[in-house]
């Protein structure tokens, strides 16, 4: 079946460092991937995503790349601030947005210092 | 545009008591999920709707959980008799077509003592 692993956390960074969080998928197929962002108190936002092997996802300064050879769809970003802060999901679908229903990772939770 | 409506926010019951969790989609969305999530699960996919229809339901832990949607605006996820392990925040969600994202309600931190 399918599933995604992704690094375990909490990571903690200090604003302005290089991010880095791993996620690695096991699917049959050609899934679509995912990550979603959660905020304290809130549900599950889209972050970015890729449909296709070596599409670049990015969105408000992450980016992520679907590795088909690597099975791995890595979330970085240059400079983290203290606003991500935050818990993490990679995710996959066999259809392009999720209406199967998503398979997600166990997230990472996100800790950025001043 | 409202965005996913779940209600209450947090549950606190007793075990053995009936729970009704409560969902309003987004208006013309087709699809509606609902999720689960725990510390040790991580988030688990129950059941999902499309057009009202429940399409796979094989993610329900078992016969004391049951979904509904009565109509297009509204789902309800019930849970008959409460037990302690059923402690976990509950997310309803809602997509407008097979291809689009999902959006994420803000959850009901269910909590049965």
């Amino acid at each position: 079946g399918n599933s995604v692993t992704q690094m375990e956390g909490p990571v903690t960074l200090s604003e302005e460092a290089f991010l880095t969080i791993n996620c690695t998928y096991t699917a049959t197929g050609y899934p679509s991937l995912f990550w979603y962002v959660q905020y304290p108190g809130e549900g599950l936002q889209l972050l970015l995503k890729a449909t296709k092997a070596d599409d670049k996802g990015s969105n408000k300064g992450f980016e992520a790349t679907y590795r088909k050879e690597t099975t791995s769809f890595h979330l970085e970003k240059g400079s983290v601030q203290v606003s991500d802060s935050a818990v993490y999901f990679c995710a996959l679908s066999r259809s392009g947005g999720g209406a199967d229903g998503l398979t997600f990772g166990k997230g990472t939770h996100l800790i950025i210092q001043p | 545009d409202a965005g996913v409506i779940q209600s209450p926010r947090h549950e606190v019951t007793e075990m053995g008591q009936e729970v009704t969790l409560r969902c309003k989609p987004i208006s013309g969305h087709d699809y509606l999920f609902w999720y689960r999530q725990t510390m040790m699960r991580g988030l688990e996919l129950l059941i999902y709707f499309n057009n009202n229809v429940p399409i796979d339901d094989s993610g329900m832990p078992e016969d004391r959980f049951s979904a509904k949607m009565p109509n297009a605006s509204f789902s309800t996820l019930k849970i008959q008799p409460s037990e302690p392990r059923d402690s976990a925040v509950y997310f309803c969600a809602s997509s407008l077509e097979m291809s689009s994202p999902l959006h994420f309600g803000n959850g009901t931190r269910l909590t049965v003592t």
